[in-house]
């Protein structure tokens, strides 16, 4: 079956503009988790959605970053007034409950120039 | 709080050679361990995870880990490289029943002819 897909693949932006990179997670899984991954380092956790509710947001580093997950399936995280240190990669993944394997999907690349 | 130190970010091995990548974890309470493989352009996979049953834990590839109270590690080894095995591997922590991983910084492995 089809894996957590991640749109767009890749994003460049300029500073100070808004941006909103999708995640749809395995159909199914009740558990969606946003990671960032910067260069050199290993992910880090940014939110974790059971079901529509955000259940922890204590990764997310400042309140420029919002997700969302309206429906209990698609996500999309939102980073507003876009800073050059806000480039990484933004990880998706999901899992059948909190307790279960997160799968993870193959990233969006965000730039901001 | 849960951390993971993985030592050398780049390993070169010849290939049919042992493949040893080191993952040391602290943690205050018994962890859950595991180590995820990244290829280019691809998400992050899950290759065996460790969750206080057998101490050696036999994942896919070929891959396995053996979790060390004592010194607190979690290594992982493959006996025979080969070329597919060039990758990003990442090794992480958490607790038991929580969803929030905590990864190490990564370590690149390139196989040589």
């Amino acid at each position: 079956g089809a894996g957590v897909s991640q749109t767009p693949s890749n994003k460049v932006t300029e500073k100070g503009k808004y941006v909103e990179l999708r995640c749809d997670p395995i159909s199914g899984h009740t558990a969606l988790y946003w990671y960032r991954q910067s260069l050199g380092q290993g992910p880090e956790f940014l939110i974790y959605f059971q079901g529509t509710g955000a259940a922890d947001d204590s990764g997310l580093p400042n309140d420029r970053f919002f997700a969302v997950r309206p429906e209990g399936s698609v996500s999309t995280l939102k980073i507003q007034r876009t800073e050059r240190g806000d480039s990484a990669m933004y990880l998706c993944a999901s899992s059948l409950d909190g307790n279960n394997e997160q799968f993870f999907g193959p990233g969006t690349r965000l730039t901001v120039l | 709080a849960q951390s993971v130190t993985q030592l050398g970010s780049h390993v070169s091995v010849s290939e049919g050679a042992l493949v040893l990548l080191r993952c040391n974890y602290s943690s205050s309470v018994p962890p859950y361990l595991f180590w995820y493989v990244q290829y280019p352009n691809q998400g992050l996979q899950l290759l065996l995870k460790y969750t206080s049953a057998a101490t050696l834990v036999k994942g896919i590839n070929g891959f396995e880990a053996e979790f060390k109270k004592s010194e607190t590690s979690f290594h992982l080894t493959k006996p025979s490289a080969h070329m597919s095995d060039a990758a990003e591997y990442f090794c992480a922590v958490t607790k038991s029943n929580d969803y929030k991983l905590s990864f190490g910084a990564g370590t690149t492995v390139t196989v040589r002819a």
